[in-house]
């Protein structure tokens, strides 16, 4: 089956810009969390969604926000860009939030901010 | 609040075994996990542990205690493919479920 998928693979914008990423989890898969990676913070968890609803939040400020559809499909956006949001974003997606909640990542969205 | 660490470093040699500890601070567990990461590539899950003891996997296995706070993966008959992150992971249950990860451990394997 497939697996998640994260589009676009690379984006480049400029300070003050705004831009939205999207994640298909795996078919089945409700539960969708998202992740900034950067070389010397590792993974910084951002949001948690299941079932259309934010299950939690990590502390980031508000300019980067999320969402879920019906389809489980989410996407995230951060306005107002700033050079230090320049990282790899990392989708995952499991089954639902409890028990043993394996997550399957997909290959990341790159940003690069100028 | 949530805390994991981890060593930055490792190296090991080819054939050798080596064991990365992870120690971790949490208000609400669930579950520690390890995943692998190779250089430009996404994470992919190798453990889980939810009750204390030894978890068992081919040539990984993993170990945790819950009352020390405490985890290690041990890596047998390293091979060069071997030589990637590692990233312990906590699943919290405080305040909503998160999954919250160590900065992991860089691990390489020399001939």
């Amino acid at each position: 089956k497939a697996g998640v998928t994260q589009t676009p693979r690379y984006l480049i914008k400029t300070r003050g810009q705004q831009v939205t990423l999207s994640c298909s989890p795996i078919s089945g898969h409700r539960s969708v969390s998202w992740y900034q990676q950067t070389p010397g913070q590792g993974l910084q968890f951002l949001f948690e969604y299941f079932s259309e609803t934010q299950r939690n939040k990590g502390n980031f400020p508000g300019r980067f926000s999320g969402r879920q559809f019906s389809n489980s499909r989410s996407e995230m956006n951060v306005s107002t860009l700033e050079l230090g949001d320049s990282a790899l974003y990392l989708c995952a997606s499991s089954l639902e939030p409890s028990g043993a909640n394996v997550l399957t990542f997909g290959a990341g969205s790159r940003l690069t901010v100028l | 609040g949530q805390n994991i660490d981890q060593p930055t470093e490792m190296t090991a040699t080819e054939g050798a075994i080596v064991q990365i500890n992870c120690t971790y601070q949490t208000s609400g567990f669930n579950g520690l996990f390890w995943y692998q990461q190779h250089a430009g590539e996404a994470p992919t899950f190798l453990s889980y542990n939810v009750l204390d003891g030894l978890e068992e996997k081919g040539r990984f296995s993993s170990f945790l205690s819950r009352s020390k706070g405490y985890s290690y993966l041990l890596l047998k008959e390293l091979q060069m493919k071997d030589s990637a992150s590692y990233l312990c992971a906590v699943r919290d249950s405080d305040g909503g479920f998160k999954t919250i990860f160590g900065a992991g451990t860089r691990l390489f394997v020399k001939a």
